[in-house]
């Protein structure tokens, strides 16, 4: 069974530019998650989604948005980037009937 | 509010010794607890659970947990520790409300 995907491993922006990030979880797996990690701030949760619908939340400010498709995967999205952005960022799938979640290797994402 | 807390930035711990990663929660009702494992440039693997019942829960690779309710605690552990543990380390807990938080991590250095 294949892993979470998430594409592409390595991104480099600059600021002020938006970026997409792409998730695809274990097949079967209906609910996506989102973090962002960072030295000072470690894992940080961004929003879950499960069967299209965001059913949490973090902390992040309105430039951060996702959204999931019918097949599950997963897509988020940040605009207007800010150096601070700069993060490896997450995604995680979980399905039925464990509550553990699986977690892809993650985009680096550097903000210049 | 929920949180981890893991009091150790790093442990350090010679190879065939035990090792003890220490987590505590805060959270309402009966979450689920977990501990990951993260290599360098990797994302988070999933080493164990508790759900309910009995408090001593084995994972992956020799490692098991002691789930303590009194001190609300989740103590990773392991017999006889290799070089090949030394990584990063995070406990989360999930609340039924959906939500994951982790930890701030613990790095494991486990000296041959």
């Amino acid at each position: 069974k294949a892993g979470v995907t998430q594409t592409p491993r390595y991104l480099i922006k600059t600021r002020g530019q938006q970026v997409t990030l792409s998730c695809s979880p274990i097949s079967g797996h209906r609910s996506v998650s989102w973090y962002q990690q960072t030295p000072g701030q470690g894992l940080q949760f961004l929003f879950e989604y499960f069967s299209e619908t965001q059913r949490n939340k973090g902390n992040f400010p309105g430039r951060f948005s996702g959204r999931q498709f019918s097949n599950s995967r997963s897509e988020m999205n940040v605009s207007t980037l800010e150096l601070g952005d700069s993060a490896l960022y997450l995604c995680a799938s979980r399905g039925s009937p464990g509550p553990e979640a699986f977690f892809g290797q993650g985009t680096r994402l550097t903000v210049v | 509010a929920q949180s981890v807390a893991q009091p150790e930035d790093q442990v350090n711990v010679a190879e065939g010794n035990p090792l003890t990663v220490k987590c505590t929660y805060s959270v309402s009702g009966n979450p689920y607890l977990f501990w990951y494992v993260q290599y360098p440039n990797r994302g988070l693997q999933f080493l164990l659970k508790y759900i309910t019942g009995d408090n001593l829960v084995k994972g992956s690779y020799g490692f098991e947990a002691e789930f303590n309710k009194s001190q609300t605690s989740f103590h990773l552990k392991k017999p006889s520790a290799l070089v090949s543990d030394s990584a990063l380390y995070f406990c989360a807990v999930r609340s039924r409300g959906f939500k994951t938080i982790f930890g701030a991590g613990t790095r494991l250095f486990v000296k041959a």
